[in-house]
This record gives structure tokens, sequence and C-alpha cells, in this order.
């Protein structure tokens, strides 16, 4: 079981907009910076954000990150069939003294 | 170009010992830790633990520590993921990743991953 909690699932249509939460709490989210990874079927995963909101270079502006309090939220817009993969946020925590990652979400472009 | 090349698929019996390698090109090897993450068959993501290559002090998570060891040679740029006696529930996939660090805490470039593979 995950410190930090996602949906297991999100789903939505092409072009269509959706987004993925990740709970967390106070020594982990919401003392620290959250990062969030795509992992596409079969491969290593990816950055997407990080710094809670900052996308790495060649990360399209259809991706995008915030964080209030102990939670943070990836959110993609202009959803792409290509889009379909695994999404995982991760963040320190300060009481294991570990990095930590979500537990995944799966999005599937319908 | 930043790249992390790990080395390559293992398959070993209970019991066995196994290390596994990642090297780093492209960046000051001892400017950024290394991280290992675990991802067992259909499952998510795990943090192994760090390395500080310029010093190679390591810590690990509490679901690890004294599980595996992680260390690195800052003289040929590569770090490392040993185990001493492998169980069957070792299968996964390992990747490493560059830590960006400081009060960031994101992993900015990931190895390929290893297949290690455990049976009897």
């Amino acid at each position: 079981q995950s410190v930090l909690t996602q949906p297991p699932s999100v789903s939505a249509a092409p072009g269509q907009k959706v987004t993925i939460s990740c709970s967390g709490g106070s020594f982990n989210i919401e003392n620290n910076y959250v990062s969030w990874y795509q992992q596409l079927p079969g491969t290593a995963p990816k950055l997407l954000i990080y710094d809670n909101n900052k996308r790495p270079s060649g990360i399209p502006d259809r991706f995008s990150g915030s964080k209030s309090g102990t939670s943070a939220t990836l959110g993609i817009t202009g959803l792409q069939t290509g889009d379909e993969a695994d999404y995982y946020c991760g963040t320190w925590d300060g009481s294991l003294s570990a990095g930590i990652f979500g537990g995944g979400t799966k999005l599937t472009v319908l | 170009e930043v790249q992390l090349v790990q080395s390559g698929a293992e398959v070993k019996k209970p019991g066995e010992s196994l290390r596994i390698s990642c090297k780093g090109s492209g960046y000051s090897f001892t400017n950024y830790w290394i991280t290992w993450v675990r991802q067992m068959p259909g499952k998510g993501l795990e943090w192994m633990g760090r390395n500080d290559p310029s010093d190679s002090y390591s810590n690990y998570s509490p679901s690890f520590q004294g599980h595996v060891t992680i260390s690195a040679d800052k003289s040929i740029s590569t770090a490392y993921l040993q185990w001493s006696s492998l169980k069957a529930s070792d299968t996964a996939i390992y990747y490493c990743a560059r830590l960006y660090g400081g009060d960031s805490y994101y992993f900015d470039y990931w190895g390929q991953g290893t297949l290690v593979t455990v049976s009897s």
C-alpha cells in the first residue's frame, strides 16, 4: 500500500481533459516538491512534471501540474491515444527518509 | 546527451547472488545521486534507495534496508545494485534513475531497466 494515493484508473475521450490526483500528508507532499512520471507500456518511466508544476524541455504544455496542501494534481488536455499510459506521482517523505511513489494511475483514452 | 545504460536481463536461482549495473554518461557522474526503483510484474514503482557517487554514501527505503546493497564506482561512472541471496519475490524490473536533489527531488533520466527473474 503506497503512502501516496492515486486513483487506479481514469478514462476520457480523445480531445478531452483528464486530471489525476495524488494524495499524501504533511511529511511528504505538503512539505516537498512533487514530480510526475509517464510510463508507456513496456518502457521506462519518463519525467513529465517536476517541482510541482514545471515541465522539462520537450514536454508539451498539454501536461500541467499543481499542488495544494497535502495533494497534487496532474492535468492532461487535448487527450491523444498516445497518452495511454500509467502515471505516477513521486516525492520525498521526511518521516521515512525515503523517496516515495503513488500507486500509479492507468489512463485510458476511449 | 545524458544516458544511463543498464546491464542485461538475468535469470537466477533462489539463494544465488547478483549484481546489476547502471553506467552513466554525458554528465558529471559524481554531481548527481543515483536511485534504484523496483517494478514487480504488473505493479507500480517502488523507491529502493539512493547512492551518492562522490562519496559512496547510500540510504535505503525501510522496505529494502538489509535486503540489497547500493554502491557506485566513480572511476567508471557506474552504479550497482546487488543481492547476496535472491528470493523468488525479487523477480522484477529494476530501473536506475538520476536524482536531481537539493530543494527539488525528481528523477530526470532513467535507465532502460534490467529484468531479473528468480526461479528454481
